[in-house]
């Protein structure tokens, strides 16, 4: 497996709050993804990023921003989370067509 | 827009027993198909991939898939089911670059569980 770590791995929150995750890789890979998980809807991409500063929106970008300052971390963030953003985070790199998953983290918004 | 379809949702078998799980896509032109496997609390890992070529994919731990194009399918197939076979399974599809794909973008079943009764 890639090496790919996500912090942190549990998080609670309130509404309104904001939160970050970060996802850091040690494999020089380009692309790097951000993916929500939720039960009945598989894996849903968020944004990802093609290059340092450089990110794209996916299906569900709304409520999250996303940057990349170093090839090595991608961070997401949500300025005020919701409880429609509980739900199990996973980052992603690729190399090629291949995607590689972290160890998640699930965010829990009272 | 493309879509992947994965047709059932909560599998229940007994060990030994043959496993078939289902999966069909939008996409009508060529694509990347594959299999990820999520065992409990633990994220998903690559059980197999088809890009080209033989359309019957061998990947990890005994499992196949076969790629049907006129079907739009990439069925997942194992003789023989084990308890440590559960888990939850997401087919997942992406567009190569040079046919209007993002680079690596994952479009995903709603995923299938898989409960093996030992």
């Amino acid at each position: 497996d890639a090496g790919i770590t996500q912090s942190p791995r549990h998080k609670v929150t309130e509404t309104g709050t904001p939160v970050t995750l970060r996802c850091h890789q040690t494999e020089n890979h380009r692309y790097m993804y951000w993916y929500r998980q939720d039960p009945g809807h598989g894996l849903r991409l968020i944004h990802y990023s093609y290059g340092v500063k450089d990110t794209d929106k996916g299906e569900v970008s709304d409520g999250y921003s996303v940057s990349r300052s170093k090839t090595e971390d991608f961070l997401l963030t949500l300025e005020s989370a919701t409880s429609s953003q509980t739900s199990v985070y996973f980052c992603a790199t690729s190399t090629g067509a291949l995607q590689f998953f972290g160890p998640g983290t699930r965010l829990t918004v009272l | 827009a493309q879509s992947v379809s994965q047709h059932n949702h909560h599998v229940i078998l007994s060990e030994a027993a043959s496993l078939e799980l289902g999966c069909n896509y939008s996409y009508g032109g060529t694509v990347n198909l594959f299999w990820y496997v999520q065992y409990p609390g633990q994220h998903l890992q690559l059980l197999l991939k088809y890009f080209s070529g033989d359309p019957l994919v061998k990947g990890i731990k005994g499992f196949e898939a076969e790629f049907i194009k006129s079907k739009f399918s990439f069925n997942l197939r194992k003789p023989s089911v084990q308890w440590s076979d559960t888990a939850e399974y997401f087919c997942a599809v992406n567009l190569p670059m040079n046919y209007g794909g993002s680079q690596g973008n994952l479009i995903f079943g709603k995923g299938t569980k898989l409960s093996v009764k030992p």
